[in-house]
């Protein structure tokens, strides 16, 4: 069965500085990868989907960048982080083609102080 | 691009009373609607799903109905529980676009 891991699970960094969140997925191949960020009571924002190595389309312009080095390896980064970067970071996959859900990861907190 | 809105943002009801959410959607090439129910600090999962050949999709206490000439569907919970109680997201997904469209949420409360 498939599984998707992301870590860290929570996370405080002070602003100005680097951040790297990582998610792996197991048991598919070629997956869609996804990042979006949830303020607090708010919706789903869609930060970075991927549909393959290499390919990132960017959704909202901002200090975020994503990569995806391995075919499901999906990484979130910053050089310099900002308060308005606090959130909740989830990770999500989904097959390819359409039709299919996102099944999300069990997100980061990120506070950024 | 797609739109998707969702309504109403806040929705309380009594245990044991039915909770409909509604959807529309703007890109007719839509296809795929999914419901998502998201619990207090918990991560976003699927509760049931709609293809657009389909009408009408139910799954015990839960069902989904879909109207493709005026674009919306709706989520409804009959014999509402406590546990019922979250937020719920509806989405719609194009063939091929690499991504699903969300709507704002619906924060759900069931009072005993």
């Amino acid at each position: 069965s498939q599984t998707i891991h992301q870590w860290p699970a929570t996370l405080v960094q002070p602003v100005g500085s680097p951040l790297s969140l990582e998610c792996t997925v197991e048991g598919t191949s070629n997956p869609n990868l996804y990042w979006y960020r949830q303020a607090a009571g708010r919706g789903l924002q869609l930060l970075f989907y991927s549909v393959g190595i290499g390919q990132i389309s960017s959704e909202v312009p901002q200090n975020l960048s994503a990569s995806r080095p391995q075919d499901r390896q999906f990484i979130l980064s910053s050089k310099k982080l900002l308060l308005s970067d606090s959130g909740f970071y989830l990770c999500a996959w989904s097959v390819t083609g359409g039709h299919s859900p996102l099944h999300f990861g069990n997100g980061t907190r990120l506070t950024v102080t | 691009g797609e739109n998707v809105e969702q309504h109403p943002s806040t929705l309380s009801v009594q245990e044991g009373d039915s909770a409909v959410i509604k959807c529309t959607y703007s890109d007719s090439a839509s296809n795929y609607f999914p419901w998502y129910k998201q619990e207090l600090g918990k991560r976003p999962q699927l509760i049931i799903d709609i293809r657009s050949n389909v009408g009408e999709k139910k799954d015990q206490r839960i069902a989904v109905t879909l109207n493709k000439t005026a674009k919306h569907f709706s989520l409804h919970i009959t014999e509402t529980q406590p546990e019922d109680s979250a937020v719920y997201f509806c989405a719609a997904s194009i063939p091929n676009a690499g991504k699903s469209t969300f709507g704002d949420g619906t924060t759900l409360t069931v009072k005993p």
